[in-house]
C-alpha cells in the first residue's frame, strides 16, 4: 500500500539493548523526519534527512543513530536504550516544496524497562 | 535556539471561534505550519503560511506576521471533533521542521 509505514507499533526493550525502529515511505519523498513525543514537550525532531546519504542533527539527536541508504527507508537506531527514551517515535516525510504537508506515519511506542 | 511557543490548553464552546497563538523564533525562519492529532493518532497537516497574511481553507484560518514573528491558527464553528491538539511548526533554514509544544483544545456542547 502507498504511504508512510511504521514497525513495530509497539516495542518494549531492556536498558542497554540495541533497538531499531523502521520507516519505509512509497512516494519518494525527498525528506524525512523522525521525532520523539512526550507529554508537556510536543515533537521534537531528532534527525532529518534531505536524501539518500544526506542526514542531519535535530533538536535531541543524542543516543540515536540514522542512515539513509535508499530514498524510500529511514531506520532510527538507539544503540543502548535508556528510560529516558520511552516514548512515542513518529517518522514523517515530504516533497522538496515547502508549501507541501508532511505526511506521518502512525508512531511506534517504545517502552525501555 | 529555534522553538515555537503556544499556549497549552484552550477551552470553548460548539460554535464558537477559538484563536491559537504561536511565536517562533526568527532566525533561520522561512514558514509557519499548522498541524492538527487527536488522541492516540498522527499528526495532520492543516496549513502552511510563508508569506503574511491569511491563509483560509474552509473552517480554519491561519495567520502569519513576520514583522512581529508570529502566527495564529483561527477555528470557527468549532465542532466536537475538532477537539485535539493543535501544533505549529516553523521550517528553519528550508528543510528542519520544528513543532512548537502543541495546544489541547477542548470544545464542550
Amino acid at each position: 500500500d502507498a504511504g508512510i509505514t511504521q514497525s513495530p507499533r509497539y516495542k518494549i526493550t531492556e536498558t542497554g539493548r540495541q533497538v531499531t525502529l523502521m520507516c519505509h515511505q512509497t512516494w519518494s519523498h525527498s525528506y524525512m523526519f523522525w521525532y520523539r513525543q512526550d507529554l508537556g514537550h510536543g515533537l521534537r525532531l531528532i534527525y532529518y534527512s534531505a536524501a539518500a546519504d544526506i542526514t542531519d542533527k535535530g533538536e535531541v539527536p543524542d543516543g540515536y543513530v540514522v542512515s539513509r541508504s535508499k530514498t524510500e527507508n529511514f531506520p532510527l537506531t538507539l544503540e543502548s536504550a535508556t528510560r529516558s527514551q520511552t516514548s512515542v517515535y513518529f517518522c514523517a516525510s515530504r516533497t522538496l516544496n515547502q508549501n507541501t504537508e508532511a505526511f506521518f506515519g502512525q508512531g511506534t511506542r517504545l517502552t525501555v524497562v | 535556539g529555534q522553538s515555537l511557543e503556544q499556549p497549552s490548553e484552550v477551552t470553548a464552546v460548539e460554535g464558537a471561534i477559538v484563536q491559537i497563538n504561536c511565536t517562533y523564533q526568527t532566525s533561520g525562519f522561512y514558514g509557519l505550519s499548522w498541524y492538527q492529532q487527536h488522541d492516540g493518532g498522527a499528526p495532520t497537516f492543516l496549513s502552511y503560511n510563508a508569506l503574511d497574511g491569511l491563509e483560509e481553507t474552509g473552517r480554519f484560518s491561519s495567520f502569519l506576521s513576520r514583522s512581529d514573528s508570529y502566527g495564529y491558527l483561527l477555528l470557527q464553528e468549532l465542532q466536537m471533533k475538532d477537539s485535539a491538539s493543535y501544533f505549529c511548526a516553523a521550517y528553519y533554514n528550508t528543510d528542519k521542521l520544528i513543532f512548537g509544544t502543541g495546544t489541547r483544545l477542548q470544545v464542550f456542547p
